[in-house]
């Protein structure tokens, strides 16, 4: 079984709906990333979870919402969807200790394709 | 604001041929990952560097820390087409985030 789980895999739908995209993590890890994918941009953080109590904002939030649900849980909100958050998605975990040989070594979810008209 | 410029961003090339991905920033990194992603799925960590000056290989591919710590390469020797796929060069900032380069598509070709 996948340690990181992203429901739907592929989604379609139109301008003004409110769309809601879910993670799942069997790691144990505390946190957990939110990232968009577009070519030729890389991965850009959205929203981002050190543990069930804390989230943070990342680079390009505006328009995204996210609900820290349990340790194993991180869904990704979008209001109100337009046409360019056309994107890929992906979850991603982390388990930083802090300690020596503690590196923020990120395991990501299989990602899911959204699709905007 | 931290960048990481990744070059080139796209890459094609026959089986045999060796290559050199780039990964530079005018930011200092506690450590820097090199990720391969396939088509379909999530990017999957190949590295992590973490002295300046470190090299890591990994059967085929070897990898380079910078000495100051502000950029990196990616080194493959008789690319194969397994090696296929989109290479993602990310730095840690030790602000809890990743900083990622905007990826190099390879494509090997027969």
């Amino acid at each position: 079984d996948a340690d990181v789980t992203q429901t739907p895999r592929n989604r379609i739908t139109k301008t003004g709906k409110r769309i809601m995209l879910e993670c799942s993590q069997t790691k144990g890890h505390d946190r957990m990333y939110w990232y968009r994918q577009d070519p030729g941009l890389g991965l850009r953080l959205i929203y981002y979870s050190f543990d069930v109590k804390d989230i943070n904002k990342g680079e390009i939030s505006d328009g995204y919402s996210v609900s820290r649900q349990a340790q194993a849980k991180f869904s990704l909100s979008l209001e109100s969807a337009i046409p360019n958050q056309t994107a890929l998605y992906f979850c991603a975990t982390s388990d930083v200790t802090g300690g020596p040989g503690s590196y923020n070594e990120q395991f990501f979810g299989p990602g899911t394709r959204l699709t905007v008209l | 604001t931290q960048l990481l410029e990744q070059s080139p961003q796209f890459l094609s090339i026959q089986e045999g041929e060796n290559l050199t991905v780039y990964c530079n920033s005018s930011s200092v990194f506690s450590s820097l990952q090199w990720y391969r992603q396939e088509p379909g799925e999530g990017p999957v960590l190949l590295v992590t560097v973490v002295t300046g000056g470190e090299v890591k290989k990994l059967k085929r591919l070897t990898f380079q820390f910078g000495d100051a710590r502000k950029d990196s390469s990616l080194h493959i020797t008789a690319a194969q087409p397994g090696d296929t796929g989109l290479y993602l060069c990310a730095g840690d900032n030790q602000g809890g985030k990743l900083i990622f380069g905007q990826g190099t598509e390879l494509s090997v070709k027969p």
